[in-house]
C-alpha cells in the first residue's frame, strides 16, 4: 500500500471562489487519480493525473472547471474552480502502482460551498 | 462502458451473523475486482480483491467469490462485529480509457452490525 495525505481535510468556501486540493504520496507511483464522491453517493472518476503532461478527463469533467497538475511522481493538485453549491462533495485522490489494479485512496477533502 | 450494480444498498445484521454483498458487471473483459470499506469521514480502504483467474479468495473473516460466466462477484463477511459497520463498495477494472485503465464502482452498501 501507500501512505497518501490530502490537504486540506475539509473546507467551507463561498460561491464563485476556487480551492486547490493537494495530494502527497510517500513514494513514487505510476498513476494518480482524482475522484468525486457526492453526499451519500458512490465514487466518480474525474481525471487521471499524468506526470509531465495534461490530465485525462472523464466524460462530464473539463479542464477549465477542474485543472489538475502533477509535477512529479509523488504529488498532484486538483483545483475546483468557480465553485457553486453543487460542487459540495468529498474529493479523493488515489494512487496505483500496479498498472490498473490495486488503487489506494487518500483520506479525502470534504468541501462545502455556500 | 462498464456498468457495476451492487445489492443491497443497505444491510442490517446481528453481531456474529454473516453478511453477503453482491455485485454484477457488464463487461466480460473486466479482469480485476476489488472491494473497499469506507468508514465515516475516511477514504475508501482496499480490503480484498480478486482477479479473474481465480474463483474465490479468503482473508480471515472476509471472502470474495467470482463467477465469470454469470459476471457477478460477492463479498462475504463472517462473524460480523460492530466495527464492520461501514459502507462497502465493489469495483471492476473496466475498459481502457485514454490514460490506460479505469475502475468502475458499484453504488455502495451500508452495512450496520447491531450489537
Amino acid at each position: 500500500s501507500a501512505v497518501i495525505s490530502q490537504k486540506p481535510s475539509r473546507d467551507i468556501c463561498q460561491r464563485g471562489t476556487s480551492l486547490t486540493i493537494q495530494c502527497q504520496v510517500d513514494s513514487q507511483v505510476t498513476m494518480m487519480f482524482w475522484y468525486r464522491q457526492q453526499p451519500g453517493q458512490s465514487l466518480t472518476l474525474i481525471a487521471t493525473a499524468n506526470q509531465g503532461s495534461e490530465a485525462t478527463y472523464e466524460s462530464g469533467f473539463v479542464i477549465d472547471k477542474f485543472p489538475i497538475s502533477r509535477p512529479n511522481l509523488t504529488f498532484s493538485t486538483l483545483t475546483v474552480s468557480n465553485m457553486s453549491p453543487e460542487d459540495s462533495s468529498i474529493y479523493l485522490c488515489s494512487v496505483d502502482r500496479r498498472g490498473g489494479a490495486g488503487q489506494y485512496f487518500g483520506p479525502g477533502t470534504r468541501l462545502t460551498v455556500l | 462502458g462498464e456498468n457495476v450494480e451492487q445489492h443491497p444498498s443497505t444491510l442490517s445484521v446481528q453481531e456474529g451473523d454473516s453478511a453477503v454483498i453482491k455485485c454484477t458487471y457488464s463487461d466480460s473483459a473486466s479482469n480485476y475486482f476489488p472491494w473497499y470499506k469506507q468508514e465515516l469521514g475516511k477514504g475508501p480502504q482496499l480490503i480484498i480483491d480478486i482477479r479473474s483467474n481465480v474463483g474465490e479468495k479468503k482473508d480471515q473473516r472476509i471472502a470474495v467469490t467470482l463467477n465469470k460466466t454469470a459476471k457477478h462477484f460477492s463479498l462475504h463477511i463472517t462473524e460480523t462485529q460492530p466495527e464492520d459497520s461501514a459502507v462497502y463498495f465493489c469495483a471492476a477494472l473496466g475498459p481502457l480509457n485514454n490514460a490506460g485503465n479505469m475502475l468502475t464502482f458499484g453504488g455502495g452498501t451500508r452495512l450496520m452490525v447491531k450489537p
